[in-house]
């Protein structure tokens, strides 16, 4: 059973442009959040977070926006870049020193330059 | 480069048969998880050590197991194999027990396997 949901496969975007990915998520329990980033033959690395006490995260060009009520967050990107051509993961905890992550399956960004 | 190191890149191997994988976790880092990418799913978290000590399991077949040695190295063992095993296994590592707003995970590259 899926509790991280990420419902579009695949998104491509023109350089300069905002990328929207989405996440939605089914347990409750979940108190923070997480986005990840891959790329071909490498292992995710960390990219933003934001905890079930904010409605909104910015670090740079990043923002995530969570959506508590829906069950939803946004991972927005503000101009895309042709590096940022990669699969993006998000991730949920239960509780705020959680161990174990729940993955949804990854979109995966084309950015068109 | 995240500091995490996992060997092999690759391994194929037939049903039945038993393999491990290793990982070897960033320097100072006394947590490593171990999780399991299948086609088309996203990462589901199998097991965590910390400081040698099993901390959380996850969705773990019977059939594999892990361990966390005195160097903090850790390895995982997939046996009985079934063509259903084949997936990338990724092992990440943090700095303490897991609390997420503070603790990273850092992944390795991953370690591809194959059941023929």
């Amino acid at each position: 059973d899926q509790q991280v949901k990420q419902n579009s496969p695949s998104l491509s975007v023109q350089e300069g442009r905002i990328s929207i990915l989405n996440c939605d998520y089914t347990n409750s329990m979940f108190d923070y959040f997480l986005w990840y980033k891959k790329y071909p033959a490498e292992g995710p690395t960390f990219l933003i977070s934001i905890s079930s006490i904010k409605d909104k995260n910015e670090d740079g060009r990043f923002t995530v926006f969570l959506n508590k009520s829906a069950k939803h967050l946004s991972l927005h990107i503000v101009p895309s870049q042709p590096g940022d051509s990669a699969v993006y993961f998000c991730a949920a905890t239960e509780d705020y020193t959680g161990n174990q992550f729940y993955f949804g399956t990854g979109t995966s960004l084309t950015v068109i330059p | 480069d995240s500091g995490v190191t996992q060997t092999p890149k690759h391994l194929i191997t037939a049903t039945g048969q038993r393999v491990t994988l290793r990982c070897s976790p960033r320097s100072g880092d006394l947590s490593v998880y171990w999780y399991q990418q299948s086609l088309d799913q996203g990462l589901q978290f199998l097991i965590q050590y910390y400081n040698g000590e099993e901390r959380a399991k996850g969705n773990i077949l019977e059939r594999f197991s892990a361990q966390q040695f005195p160097d903090l190295h850790s390895e995982l063992n997939l046996s009985s194999l079934e063509l259903g095993d084949s997936a990338l296994y990724f092992c990440a590592s943090s700095a303490a027990l897991g609390g997420a707003s503070t603790d990273t995970q850092y992944f390795g590259p991953g370690t591809r396997l194959t059941v023929l």
